[in-house]
């Protein structure tokens, strides 16, 4: 399996723009997650999906942010209009619910968004 | 407000040497407690996890301790070696959630 695959790897962009980052899970997994890594709060969540339905976007820090799963082997995080304080890395994360809750989640490497 | 926390954002041990990596947490809820180890440029991978029933868990040179009354959990690497550095995640989860709660890691750097 290819593991988690995340798109772009890379991306910069100029404060006021839309951001798309890109999400493939690994197949099979029912469980979707973006986080986001920043030095002074490490990593959060921001939303999780279950079978392509949204659980829990509390950690979605403002109407910027939005989140999909058209189908299970897709999702996006999109940021409109982007902002300096949104640049850090974000990871999506596929899981497996095995029952008893002590399933392991699956990172993808990341994508780092700079924004200018 | 952070309910895992990591109050030592790095750590250098020579290598050879035990390293322990400490990790406080503050929702009594949490009864899963696992760590993911970052190397730069990658996403975390898992690394060793302890159920709350349990006090001790042992993988090779990697041991977990955690101390509920105290609601403080360690890792502890022994021997430690150079491929050890990378940036260790502590996180915790509660009963059958998958939402998984991280603290904000602890760069190891192992010195040859």
């Amino acid at each position: 399996d290819a593991g988690v695959i995340q798109s772009p790897r890379h991306e910069v962009t100029e404060m006021g723009q839309e951001v798309t980052l890109r999400c493939k899970p690994i197949s099979g997994h029912d469980y979707l997650f973006w986080y986001r890594q920043t030095m002074m709060r490490g990593l959060e969540l921001l939303i999780y999906f279950n079978n392509n339905v949204p659980i829990d976007d509390s950690g979605m820090p403002e109407d910027r942010f939005s989140a999909k799963m058209p189908n299970a082997s897709f999702s996006t995080l999109k940021i409109q209009p982007s902002e300096p304080r949104d640049s850090a890395v974000y990871f999506c994360a596929s899981s497996l619910d095995l029952g008893g809750g002590t399933d392991t989640q699956y990172f993808g490497p990341g994508t780092r968004l700079t924004v200018l | 407000d952070q309910q895992v926390k990591q109050n030592s954002p790095s750590l250098s041990v020579q290598e050879g040497r035990i390293s322990i990596l400490n990790c406080d947490y503050t929702n009594s809820m949490f009864d899963y407690f696992l760590w993911y180890k970052k190397y730069p440029a990658e996403g975390p991978t898992f690394l060793i996890s302890i159920s709350s029933i349990k006090d001790k868990n042992e993988d090779g040179r990697f041991t977990v301790f955690l101390n509920k009354s105290a609601k403080h959990l360690s890792l502890h690497i022994v021997p430690s070696q150079p491929g050890d550095s990378a940036v260790y995640f502590c996180a915790a989860k509660s009963g059958g959630y998958q939402k998984v709660t991280f603290g904000t890691g602890t760069k190891l750097q192992v010195i040859p």
